[in-house]
């Protein structure tokens, strides 16, 4: 049973176009990340919310945006796509950052082109 | 700022052999180390999770250990199978942001 559930799984948008991905979580926990992993790379955290807190990583573009409109469904908005965008966007949750026995737990991902 | 480096990034094994997986990091001021597979195109599926006042964690044909002291964490798998081809990543969670390797891409050939 799928617990991260992201919406959708391949997502073609046009330079420029705006652009969101969805991701939701039957889980009930407090934290929801966003990350951008591209081939053969680490994933890079983009951001946070620890319930309605939202944290922006330092290097994360302003170009990317986050809506978290209820404890199960958190929004990744890319406001102006470029090429160097086009990514596998990863959506993760975890109960509470603060417990050290808490793990991430994973959606299958959105992968992003670009034309 | 926390490093973690896995080595190597590739692997290639015959089926039935048992392998280790290295993972190190820089600073030992962790909350706990999570080991991740992920296969092409997918997401993380998370496989271990070892808190930082544990030695190791074992889950079937894994087992993952932790050496705080000297920065290092090793998943160890057993009579290796084709199904266990994937990419594993190590991820190091310092309480305020987890840092991710760059994965080690393993090939069990049959």
């Amino acid at each position: 049973d799928a617990m991260v559930i992201q919406n959708p799984r391949y997502q073609v948008t046009q330079f420029g176009k705006p652009v969101t991905l969805s991701c939701s979580q039957t889980l009930n926990h407090n934290v929801m990340y966003w990350y951008q992993q591209k081939s053969s790379q680490a994933p890079k955290l983009l951001f946070h919310y620890y319930d309605k807190d939202f944290n922006n990583e330092a290097d994360t573009p302003d170009n990317f945006q986050s809506r978290r409109p209820n404890t199960s469904f958190c929004f990744l908005d890319i406001r102006s796509p470029g090429l160097g965008d086009a990514a596998m966007y990863l959506c993760a949750t975890s109960r509470d950052p603060g417990l050290s026995n808490q793990p991430q737990h994973f959606g299958d991902g959105t992968r992003l082109s670009i034309l | 700022k926390q490093e973690v480096t896995q080595i190597p990034a590739a692997l290639s094994v015959p089926e039935g052999e048992n392998l280790v997986l290295n993972c190190s990091f820089t600073d030992s001021a962790i909350y706990n180390l999570q080991w991740f597979r992920q296969d092409p195109g997918k997401g993380l599926t998370s496989l271990l999770l070892i808190q930082s006042s544990q030695r190791e964690q074992t889950s079937g044909r894994l087992n993952a250990s932790l050496d705080k002291s000297s920065g290092r964490s090793t998943l160890y798998i057993a009579a290796s199978q084709p199904g266990d081809s994937a990419t594993y990543l190590c991820a190091v969670h310092t309480g305020n942001q987890f840092y991710f390797g760059t994965g080690t891409s393993l090939t069990v050939i049959p």
